[in-house]
């Protein structure tokens, strides 16, 4: 079946550090693919998405590659805040018209100021 | 609304008792789903609503469990005779058309605790 695997946290940094989450899959077809954030008593929100390879998701300067080759779809950001710190979920859709999405654990960043 | 709204925010309940969560989509979302997220656990489905057609209810774990959707719009995710394994953040979500194509909107969870 489908899965998302991700990093375990917590994931603590100073402000300005660089950020990597990484984030694999595995999916019967071809999926699309999804990173979502949930700040402190907030709703999930998506953050960035890509539907097909080599593409990048880019948003609030994050930035994730769609990698077929290695089933990965790993997170970045070059400079973290302290407004970053939140729950980040990778997501798999497939197909990409699915129902429901796969979503991996979550990975918990703290940036410390 | 602007947003996906959820309610109550938090319900403390004692086992046994049923509960009613309930679900305002964002307007004209044809496409609704239930998830819940259990302490250190990603995301699980449960339920899926889109327009008129009969739901997807694979990922109910029990039959204690139901959801329906009034009028394409409002859902209510019951749970009776709750258990403390019950006890979760019940998110939901709605979407312009079924899948992925434009992201899901969440709304901010119902968090449950069976005490």
């Amino acid at each position: 079946g489908n899965s998302v695997t991700q990093m375990e946290g917590p994931v603590t940094l100073s402000e300005e550090a660089f950020l990597t989450i990484n984030c694999t899959y595995t999916a019967t077809g071809y999926p699309s693919l999804f990173w979502y954030v949930q700040y402190p008593g907030e709703g999930l929100q998506l953050l960035l998405k890509a539907t097909k390879a080599d593409d990048k998701g880019s948003n609030k300067g994050f930035e994730a590659t769609y990698r077929k080759e290695t089933t990965s779809f790993h997170l970045e950001k070059g400079s973290v805040q302290v407004s970053d710190s939140a729950v980040y979920f990778c997501a798999l859709s497939d197909p990409p018209y699915g129902q429901n999405f796969v979503f991996g654990p979550g990975t918990r960043l703290s940036v410390l100021p | 609304g602007a947003g996906v709204s959820q309610s109550p925010s938090n319900k403390v309940t004692e086992k046994g008792k049923d509960v009613e969560l309930r679900c305002d989509p964002i307007s004209g979302h044809t496409a609704l789903y239930w998830y819940r997220q259990s302490l250190g656990q990603g995301l699980e489905f449960l339920i899926y609503f889109q327009g008129n057609s009969a739901p997807d209810k694979s990922g109910l774990p029990s039959d204690r469990f139901s959801a329906e959707r009034t009028g394409g719009s409002v859902s209510t995710l019951t749970i009776q005779r709750t258990q403390q394994e019950d006890s979760a953040v019940y998110l939901c979500a709605s979407s312009l058309v079924g899948g992925a194509g434009p992201g899901y909107t969440f709304g901010s969870g119902t968090r449950l605790t069976v005490v």
